[in-house]
């Protein structure tokens, strides 16, 4: 079993649907929650940065944390076809010099016209 | 101005052969990193530099072998390529200083290796 689990889709949506995208974890030492967005041909870009449980929002991005779960997150609010791209969750337990993240395969969305 | 840039974009080599893979930030981080992504999107950490020095080392065949000359600066040199290395590799970088930082990794675009 991976330490973090992702649906790798694909996920089909009309422009304007909310998405709901989600990962789950089995190392309960993880605090750092993140979300990145990879376009295709390019590097992944953080989108998210969350540490613990809880909620935090950005715009048409919401990111949930349930440490109590190990399960996360990213809710995406009247997607646009530039949204269209690969979504990593991403996750690690320990701060400071050589930090290691924990990647899930992604997701891959398509939000179409 | 490009925070994170590798060069190559694209790599294409015969089995056997030795190649290098470069990588820049100009965002005066202190940590560079090199993961490795495969054909089904997994990314996975293979090197962390910080401050010039080594500090991880996944399970990695020593025929990789990172440099950094500076911490600006973190090179990827790989002997004897077998099919298996066939992937994109992305340089990354970030900052050590004040809590939760060091998570916020910034990724290059990529150097796609294709070993025929």
């Amino acid at each position: 079993q991976k330490e973090v689990e992702q649906d790798p889709g694909p996920l089909s949506v009309p422009e304007g649907a909310i998405v709901s995208l989600n990962c789950t974890y089995s190392n309960s030492a993880f605090q750092y929650f993140m979300w990145y967005r990879q376009y295709s041909r390019k590097g992944p870009e953080l989108l998210m940065y969350t540490y613990s449980s809880g909620n935090k929002e950005d715009g048409r991005f919401t990111a949930q944390v349930d440490k109590s779960s190990k399960y996360i997150s990213l809710f995406i609010r009247d997607s646009q076809p530039s949204d269209s791209a690969t979504y990593l969750c991403a996750m690690s337990g320990v701060t400071g010099g050589g930090n290691k993240l924990t990647f899930g395969t992604g997701t891959q969305l398509k939000v179409e016209l | 101005d490009t925070a994170v840039s590798q060069t190559p974009k694209y790599l294409v080599t015969q089995m056997g052969n030795d190649k290098s893979i470069k990588c820049e930030q100009n965002l005066g981080h202190d940590t560079m990193y090199w993961y490795k992504q495969d054909s089904k999107k997994f990314l996975k950490i293979m090197f962390s530099y910080n401050n010039k020095e080594l500090i991880i080392n996944e399970t990695v065949p020593n025929r990789f072998s990172p440099k950094s000359p500076d911490k600006a600066h973190l090179n990827l040199h790989i002997n004897s390529l077998e099919l298996g290395d066939s992937a994109v590799y992305f340089c990354a970088s970030s900052n050590t200083r004040g809590a939760g930082t060091n998570e916020k990794l910034f990724f290059g675009s990529g150097t796609q290796l294709s070993v025929l």
